[in-house]
């Protein structure tokens, strides 16, 4: 199994502008989450998604921030417009009902000059 | 609700030397604990969890943790580590009612292995 996949694996943008983070679930998995890592916050869960369908978006800083997940086999997260505190490595995840653990994609480091 | 604390946030260690990696976790349900370790520019990777039945579980890459119901801890330990244990190590807890869907994590523990 290729694991979750993300991309870009690096993203370096101008405050201001459009960002767009996707990511790939483990084909089989139905679960899929997307999280923020940053040294002063460290690992911050932003939302997840059951089936396609967002269940908890409470860790979403902002409207500036949006999460789709418009099919099985993939998801974005959205910043709208980027701001340089959004500077940080963003994870996703995924996983399905039957395990007890989640799967981690290697990450994309954002930075927002 | 559950969490976890991470006790040290950093762990310096002599190569060949044992460590341990102490996790605290606070719930008022069943537990399902675990350890993730990740390496420089990396994901998350799963070292090894608890489920149920004996509480020592063993891991990848010789590492093995304690379930201890009393004292509500989790602690991962190794007798000798090596200059490629150097890492991230997160602890991390979710309860049996709402199983991998709600995973909280430990701040972290940044080992590293002196040679």
């Amino acid at each position: 199994d290729a694991g979750v996949i993300q991309s870009p694996r690096h993203e370096v943008t101008e405050m201001g502008q459009e960002v767009t983070l996707r990511c790939k679930p483990i084909s089989g998995h139905n679960s899929l989450f997307w999280y923020r890592q940053t040294m002063m916050r460290g690992l911050e869960l932003l939302i997840y998604f059951n089936n396609n369908v967002p269940i908890d978006d409470s860790g979403m800083p902002e409207d500036r921030f949006s999460a789709k997940m418009p099919n099985a086999s993939f998801s974005t997260l959205k910043i709208q417009p980027s701001e340089p505190r959004d500077s940080a490595v963003y994870f996703c995840a995924s996983t399905r009902p039957d395990y007890y653990e989640q799967y981690f994609g290697p990450g994309t480091r954002l930075t927002v000059t | 609700a559950q969490s976890v604390t991470q006790l040290d946030s950093q762990v310096p260690v002599f190569e060949e030397a044992p460590v341990e990696l102490r996790c605290n976790y606070s719930s008022s349900v069943s537990v399902y604990l675990f350890w993730y370790v990740q390496y420089p520019n990396q994901g998350l990777q799963l070292l090894l969890k608890y489920l149920s039945g004996s509480t020592l579980v063993k891991g990848i890459n010789g590492f093995e943790a304690e379930f201890n119901k009393s004292q509500t801890s989790f602690h991962l330990r190794k007798p000798s580590v090596h200059i490629s244990d150097t890492a991230e190590y997160f602890c991390a807890v979710s309860s049996s009612r709402t199983g991998a869907n709600n995973l909280f994590f430990g701040t972290g523990t940044r080992l590293t292995v002196i040679p």
